[in-house]
């Protein structure tokens, strides 16, 4: 597509369910990242894929925490037993090489 | 210390006014610099990339220092639309692609 796509654009879920964020890059980038943004901070780092691969998870909060990418394109970032503190806008970008990336519009997700 | 610091201001200035930001970086080896600008309840966008000889873009200058390691974004002739948070991004490659961005300097322009 000629952006990044993020689904759903919204997610309000009870506590204690799991959730399923979707993003589908660009097509042909091959690095792919995950970043949450909780309201009024700035963005903390979660996974970075690489292809199907992701050299770093060293952002992702706990083990309920978890990533995947298949084809090399579309990730889905799913969150076990869900908690108030998940809440957040879950960003997605996408980058070919080191000449910017670009962010889908994200999921906000609310844990009531 | 972060490996990437912004001041989170706000700076609040009237229009047609000039003003600056700064982003000091921590790891010397960091390659790549971009300037982004995130408006309120939206996805950040790129803003400019930030090259070794200073570029400018209109009324945007990014610039980098790299002996004292940090990035600039002068933004000249402030207009109330330039109201957003900025944003500074580093990447370095120590074996990926590693990104950090900064938390961010939140601009106010007053009429």
């Amino acid at each position: 597509g000629a952006g990044v796509s993020q689904s759903p654009s919204n997610k309000v879920t009870e506590k204690g369910k799991d959730v399923e964020l979707r993003c589908d890059p660009i097509s042909g980038h091959t690095a792919l990242y995950w970043y949450r943004q909780s309201l009024g901070q700035g963005l903390e780092f979660l996974i970075y894929f690489q292809g199907n691969s992701a050299p770093d998870k060293s952002g992702l909060p706990s083990d309920r925490f978890s990533a995947e990418r298949t084809g090399g394109s579309v990730s889905t970032l799913t969150i076990q037993r869900t908690q108030q503190e998940d809440s957040a806008v879950y960003l997605c970008a996408s980058s070919p090489r080191a000449t910017g990336y670009t962010f889908g519009s994200g999921t906000r997700l609310t844990v009531v | 210390r972060k490996e990437v610091e912004q001041d989170p201001g706000p700076f609040n200035v009237p229009e047609g006014a000039t003003v600056a930001f700064n982003c000091t970086y921590s790891n010397s080896a960091s390659q790549s610099f971009f300037w982004y600008r995130q408006d309120c309840r939206k996805e950040p966008k790129l803003l400019m990339s930030v090259y070794s000889s200073g570029n400018e873009d209109g009324r945007f200058t990014a610039q980098l220092n790299r002996a004292s390691q940090y990035i600039s974004l002068l933004i000249r002739d402030s207009k109330l639309s330039d109201s957003a948070t900025y944003l500074c991004v580093v990447t370095n490659s120590g074996g990926y692609q590693k990104v950090t961005f900064g938390t961010g300097t939140k601009l106010q322009v007053i009429p």
